[in-house]
């Protein structure tokens, strides 16, 4: 069976530091992975997703980064974090299928001070 | 991008009660509708995935609607149950070639014992 990993859990890092969250996936083979933010008081929100490894799609401009090194894992980076980055932060993976569903990570909890 | 919305934004209800909610998103360029359940400290759980107009889908007492052409879908519970305290996100993907979930806020209900 599939199972998605993600860590850590929860951080707490100080405004202008780097970020790096991390995502994986076993037992599936090339899955499309998806990295979305929920911001307090709002739904969750699409920030990448990738079809392949290298390829990687951004939905929305901001000043964070993601990078799919290997099939199945996912990293979303910042160089420089803003109070705005808080928020709580999931990974999905999904089949190729255009209606498949997409599957959900446990998430990490991001507070920006 | 699609802009989902969905209403209530939160619901109390008895036990034993049942209740519906309302996800309305762009009528043109839809391709497809989720419903997910998200349970406190767990992952957000696919409940269905519609794509016809007309359809309708069910499990257990959770069943769900969709009108294409108005672009609205309902999910129904029957019986309102505490386990279903839960938040009650639909998505919409469009019609780019991606399969790229715009999330609606969600509903969040409480069913009281």
């Amino acid at each position: 069976s599939q199972t998605i990993h993600q860590w850590p859990a929860t951080l707490v890092q100080p405004v202008g530091s780097p970020l790096s969250l991390e995502c994986t996936v076993e037992g599936t083979s090339n899955p499309n992975l998806y990295w979305y933010r929920q911001a307090a008081g709002r739904g969750l929100q699409l920030l990448f997703y990738s079809v392949g490894i290298g390829q990687i799609s951004s939905e929305v401009p901001q000043n964070l980064s993601a990078s799919r090194p290997q099939d199945r894992q996912f990293i979303l980076s910042s160089k420089k974090l803003l109070l705005s980055d808080s928020g709580f932060y999931l990974c999905a993976w999904s089949g190729v299928l255009r209606v498949g569903e997409q599957y959900f990570g446990p998430g990490t909890r991001l507070t920006v001070t | 991008i699609l802009n989902v919305e969905q209403s209530p934004q939160s619901l109390h209800v008895q036990e034993g009660d049942s209740t519906n909610f309302t996800c309305s998103f762009p009528s043109s360029n839809f391709y497809a509708l989720h419903w997910y359940r998200w349970e406190t400290a767990k992952s957000p759980e696919a409940l269905f995935v519609m794509t016809l107009n007309g359809d309708e889908k069910k499990k257990g007492r959770i069943s769900a609607t969709l009108n294409t052409k108005e672009g609205y879908s309902y999910l129904y519970i029957k019986g309102s149950q505490p386990e279903d305290s839960a938040t009650y996100l639909c998505a919409a993907v469009d019609q780019t070639g991606a399969n790229n979930l715009f999330f609606g806020t969600g509903t969040r209900l409480t069913v009281i014992p």
